[in-house]
């Protein structure tokens, strides 16, 4: 079974500030697939980033960074200088080979990340 | 990426009826998923929708309460039945365009709140 953890629930930080929201996972599948999704307050998911597994190679595109360490199991988010826009829900995600022959997501719980102005 | 709607956006219910939720695609997607969301908590799925065969449903979710039609690539509905209050949620369709690499694009989502 595939699992998920998102051990921070809330985070909050002031505008400017650098944030890392971790992201830590379980599968016993050697392929598998990561995700980040963004939840604003609108509701809608919005997909960041997909990294697989045979892939560490960390990743930028703008502010926003990604962290996959195999041995560690984690796939750490990090956003640099943290803006108002970018408070909302963040869930990682996980798809395993074995999931399943719809490969469906697990989730994490979810971080609220809050940036105040 | 792909563009799906959604619709309604919200509704708000009385409970004993039912609400069916559309979710549109602008274009032909294999694999349609249907997630709810309680609040404050993370994204359950309910059930795979395939074109030309029954939806996959997952434990704790069953055809009766929440039927699902996948009448062709583009567009897939579902129905809650029978509602309570415990059945207000988020209600989020999700298609995955590219199997070699699981993405699901979401839709906007269905903000149902049941009196």
């Amino acid at each position: 079974a595939q699992k998920v953890t998102q051990a921070q629930t809330e985070i909050s930080v002031v505008e400017k500030e650098d944030v890392t929201l971790d992201c830590v996972y379980e599968t016993r599948d050697t392929t598998y697939y990561l995700f980040w999704y963004k939840q604003p307050p609108s509701g809608e998911l919005v997909f960041l980033i997909r990294r697989n597994s045979f892939d560490e190679q960390n990743e930028i595109s703008g502010r926003y960074s990604w962290n996959f360490q195999k041995s560690t199991s984690s796939f750490n988010f990090t956003i640099t200088a943290s803006q108002v826009v970018d408070s909302a829900v963040y869930f990682c995600a996980l798809s395993a080979f074995s999931s399943g022959s719809a490969r469906q997501l697990t989730f994490g719980s979810g971080t609220q990340l809050t940036v105040l102005p | 990426s792909a563009v799906i709607s959604q619709k309604p956006s919200r509704d708000i219910c009385q409970r004993g009826t039912s609400l069916t939720i559309q979710c549109q695609v602008d274009s032909q997607v294999t694999m349609m998923f249907w997630y709810r969301q309680q609040p404050g908590q993370s994204l359950t799925l309910i059930a795979t929708a395939n074109q030309g065969s029954e939806a996959t449903y997952e434990s704790g979710f069953v055809i009766d309460k929440f039927p699902i039609s996948r009448p062709n690539l583009t567009f897939s509905t579902l129905t809650v039945s029978n509602m309570s209050p415990e059945d207000s949620s988020i209600y989020l369709c999700s298609v995955q365009r590219d199997r070699a690499t699981d993405t699901q694009y979401f839709g906007p989502g269905t903000r149902l709140t049941v009196l």
